[in-house]
């Protein structure tokens, strides 16, 4: 059991660019979740996946952002069209199934410029 | 939506001081975890406790889900304490175990 393993851990990118983002949920995990935090918040939910299956979209989640999950094992965030407002850090987290907690990766921080 | 309540939000102790920082909760739950978020950002998962009480070491954390509410105490803080502790909660009747964050509270021990 290696964690949840994400990167890039640092992203600086220029406005207009597109970013992905990969995380590597613990291997028997099946539900993997993504959340954006900004600073002096909490964590905010943007998508849950089920296996390969993307069950749940936050509204946060724009058109820009798109997210995959191929096979149930890793997945990616891509965001297109990078804005400043897109500037945060990136976690992952998943869990083996309902009734367990957590598991958080140590997050990618994106800076758009 | 449910909404989540931490308090204090910030909290400065000296070593080898206990504290109880609070979680209220505006509505029934499925499950609540304690998370403790390191200087370098990194989430740790306390305590997975939807009901009843909890001990690891030197925290322990208590959930009255009758009351919508929830505690994590910290007996004889030591500096790596320091950082921000969230809870979170899955409302009642959710399908996806998705956990809505409070606002946290910041602790900074000092030696």
């Amino acid at each position: 059991d290696t964690g949840v393993s994400q990167d890039p851990r640092h992203k600086i990118t220029k406005r207009g660019q597109n970013v992905t983002f990969r995380c590597d949920p613990i291997s028997e995990h099946n539900r993997l979740y993504w959340y954006r935090q900004t600073l002096g918040q909490g964590p905010e939910f943007l998508t849950y996946f089920q296996n390969e299956a993307q069950l749940e979209k936050s509204r946060l989640l724009s058109d820009r952002f798109s997210a995959e999950r191929p096979k149930g094992s890793f997945s990616t965030l891509e965001i297109q069209r990078t804005e400043q407002g897109d500037s945060a850090m990136y976690l992952c987290a998943s869990s083996p199934r309902r009734g367990y907690g957590y598991t958080f990766g140590s997050g990618t921080r994106l800076t758009v410029v | 939506g449910i909404q989540v309540e931490q308090s204090p939000p910030d909290l400065i102790l000296q070593e080898g001081a206990n504290s109880t920082l609070r979680c209220n909760f505006s509505d029934s739950v499925n499950n609540l975890q304690w998370f403790h978020q390191n200087p370098w950002g990194q989430l740790i998962n306390l305590f997975y406790i939807p009901s009843g009480t909890k001990q690891n070491g030197r925290l322990s954390a208590t959930t009255v889900a009758t009351e919508r509410y929830s505690l994590l105490y910290i007996s004889s803080s030591q500096t790596t304490d320091s950082g921000v502790y969230f809870c979170a909660v899955e409302e009642y009747g959710g399908a996806t175990n998705k956990l809505i964050f409070g606002t946290g509270t910041l602790l900074a021990v000092q030696p």
